[in-house]
């Protein structure tokens, strides 16, 4: 198994306060991927990075912002969490493109 | 924009065989990608298709065809732990990131 942690892997926090989630690979990949998954939606990607502090949007980027100042972490923020923002938030990995993902193991977050 | 369409559920019982469909809009494409997610459990790849046709990894099979914008997975010999949902997923970005499908959840009976 690729080596890709979350933390924390459940958070609850409340409406307006500040969230950072944390991915951490061990597998020295270029791409780094934050997805969201809620029912009936799928996988929907937040943003991506394709290398050191080089970082692109993805379909649901509104609320969430992210950095990448080491190969081995990618962080995500939720600058002020709302209620819809409570998900399942996945990392995942990947080496030469993006065909082939190896995702974390989620963290749960509730906003109330 | 990217678009895809998959079934939200099939059922099947053990032994048999289930084709689970996908379609896509995509402005350039990057290849299809097929994911497994059980329950509770983080998604894992299957497989991917760049080209034209039939890809084969034990039980599972891929096929894709680019004319049609079509691609389906095959899983053979079904078995009580194939239960999951199944997503199709298509390059974006020039190939650095993936739109997933809503999903297709398999149950799998005996």
């Amino acid at each position: 198994d690729a080596g890709i942690t979350q933390s924390p892997r459940h958070k609850v926090t409340e409406t307006g306060t500040p969230v950072t989630l944390r991915c951490h690979q061990t597998e020295n990949h270029r791409y780094m991927y934050w997805y969201r998954q809620d029912p009936g939606h799928g996988l929907r990607l937040i943003h991506y990075s394709y290398g050191v502090k080089d970082t692109d949007k993805g379909e649901v980027s509104d609320g969430y912002s992210v950095s990448r100042s080491k190969t081995e972490d990618f962080l995500l923020t939720l600058e002020s969490a709302t209620s819809s923002q409570t998900s399942v938030y996945f990392c995942a990995i990947s080496s030469v493109s993006a065909d082939t993902q190896y995702f974390g193991p989620g963290t749960r977050l509730t906003v109330l | 924009g990217q678009s895809l369409e998959q079934p939200s559920e099939v059922t099947a019982v053990e032994g048999a065989i289930v084709q689970i469909n996908c379609t896509y809009q995509t402005s350039g494409f990057y290849g299809l990608s097929w994911y497994q997610q059980h329950d509770g459990g983080a998604p894992t790849f299957l497989s991917y298709n760049a080209l034209d046709g039939l890809e084969e990894t034990g039980r599972f099979s891929s096929f894709l065809s680019r004319s049609d914008s079509y691609g389906y997975l095959l899983l053979q010999e079904l078995q009580m732990k194939d239960s999951a949902s199944y997503f199709c997923a298509v390059g974006y970005q020039a190939g650095t990131a993936l739109i997933f499908g809503k999903g297709t959840t398999l149950s799998v009976s005996s």
